[in-house]
């Protein structure tokens, strides 16, 4: 089954640095690949997704790559903010959006000083 | 628009009883819902999928006699976690689908 691999576990900016994090997954039939936001004690919050048939997706300082030749997709985060320190999760999902289970990576804890 | 609520946000039980936590999409209609475990400083962990007018699906591992699906309509999913004992300590995340997957914002379950 699918697997998928998050990098790095902790992550330290200043504010106003760019933040990446990068997941690799192994099931080449994966086309969907969300990035979701959770705060302490909150529910996971969709951020920014893209499917395979696409190479990148940006919404305003939250963008997204992925590469299907090397399975692998990043989230890129610029000019970070005190707001954005939160715990971030990449996922996968081997169909369309519609029917397949989300696979999660181990997740980031990043933390964006002042 | 595709918010989720959960009710409710934490509950503490006495070891023994039995614990329902109601899970629902507010401005859309779900044939399929998802429950998910998240133990602290984990990932999430798929327990089972909802979906409406038919039995849940349970992923391996996870007692179905223990945690209880019933999805009865489009926008409402319900786990009840019966017989609760302490290691069921946890916090529980649902999430409902239309295209992407929306979560609701969890339940702290707290059994004594």
């Amino acid at each position: 089954g699918e697997n998928v691999e998050q990098h790095p576990s902790t992550l330290s900016v200043q504010e106003g640095d760019s933040a990446v994090i990068k997941c690799t997954y192994s099931d080449s039939a994966s086309n969907y690949f969300p990035w979701y936001k959770q705060e302490l004690g909150k529910g996971p919050q969709l951020i920014i997704d893209i499917r395979s048939n696409v190479g990148e997706k940006k919404d305003q300082r939250i963008a997204v790559t992925l590469n299907k030749t090397a399975k692998h997709f990043s989230l890129h985060i610029t000019e970070t903010q005190p707001e954005d320190s939160a715990v971030y999760f990449c996922a996968a999902v081997r169909g369309s959006s519609n029917t397949g289970k989300l696979i999660f990576g181990q997740g980031t804890t990043l933390q964006v000083k002042p | 628009g595709a918010v989720v609520s959960q009710h409710p946000s934490w509950v503490i039980c006495k070891s023994g009883t039995s614990v329902k936590i109601e899970c629902r999409s507010l401005d859309f209609q779900a044939t399929t819902m998802f429950w998910y475990r998240q133990f602290p400083k984990q990932s999430l962990m798929l327990m089972a999928t909802s979906n409406e007018g038919s039995k849940a699906t349970y992923e391996q591992g996870v007692e179905k006699d223990k945690f209880l699906i019933n999805h009865a309509s489009l926008t409402l999913s319900t786990l009840t976690v019966t017989s609760a004992h302490p290691e069921d300590s946890s916090f529980y995340i649902c999430s409902a689908r239309q295209e992407a997957q929306y979560f609701g914002p969890g339940t702290r379950l707290l059994v004594l």
